[in-house]
């Protein structure tokens, strides 16, 4: 049972151009939404988060859209560069009792081309 | 090098062999996880650990597997009797404290382990 999910496995965007990377979820009772970046022999490196009070979460060139009653989240990267190229996995939590267990998604390979 | 550390990197083991996989958690933090991710999958939580106590395993096979924070060292997970399908990629990751709501972690390189 998949309660985050990735649906693309890869993205492929020019240099300069945006990059918007979905990512649904199942669980209602997901309150918080984290992206990590992943670059290949590498941990996942936190990236941006979003509370479900907000719809939006802006922070540099990464934005972070989430529509609750559709259980969606977006990660927007305008401009793309090419060292933005990784693997980028959305995770979600449950702010109450067990806020530490991330539920991740499959991930979605970004490669941007110059 | 203030980040978590993950040792060994790589970790090749036979059929029924033990696996021991090591984690430093960043300075200062005393809240760790352990993630497994299989291939083409993404993580999947395991075990959460304080210093000296297993606080939720919900994630960990039922078998074979153990995990310890002791009060000095390293946290382990311990794997015996490995078997193919625990061939995987295994990340810790730290936290300073548990706060409600946002529960940022910082994850280490992971080990990746090959059973033969």
């Amino acid at each position: 049972d998949q309660q985050v999910k990735q649906n693309s496995p890869s993205l492929s965007v020019q240099e300069g151009r945006i990059s918007i990377l979905n990512c649904d979820y199942t669980n209602s009772m997901f309150d918080y939404f984290l992206w990590y970046k992943k670059y290949p022999a590498e941990g996942p490196t936190f990236l941006i988060s979003i509370s479900s009070i907000k719809d939006k979460n802006e922070d540099g060139r990464f934005t972070v859209f989430l529509n609750k009653s559709a259980k969606h989240l977006s990660l927007h990267i305008v401009p793309s560069q090419p060292g933005d190229s990784a693997v980028y996995f959305c995770a979600a939590s449950n702010s109450g009792g067990s806020n530490y267990k991330l539920t991740f998604g499959k991930g979605t390979l970004l490669t941007v081309n110059p | 090098n203030a980040g978590v550390m993950q040792n060994p990197r790589h970790l090749v083991r036979r059929r029924g062999q033990e696996a021991r996989l090591r984690c430093s958690p960043m300075k200062g933090h005393s809240h760790v996880y352990w993630y497994r991710q299989l291939p083409e999958e993404g993580l999947k939580f395991m075990v959460y650990l304080q210093k000296e106590n297993i606080i939720d395993e919900s994630g960990m096979p039922k078998e074979r597997f153990s995990a310890e924070f002791p009060k000095e060292g390293p946290s382990i997970l311990r794997i015996q009797q490995v078997v193919r399908g625990d061939s995987a990629a295994y990340f810790c990751a730290s936290s300073p404290r548990r706060d409600r709501g946002l529960n940022e972690q910082f994850f280490g390189p992971g080990t990746r382990l090959t059973v033969l």
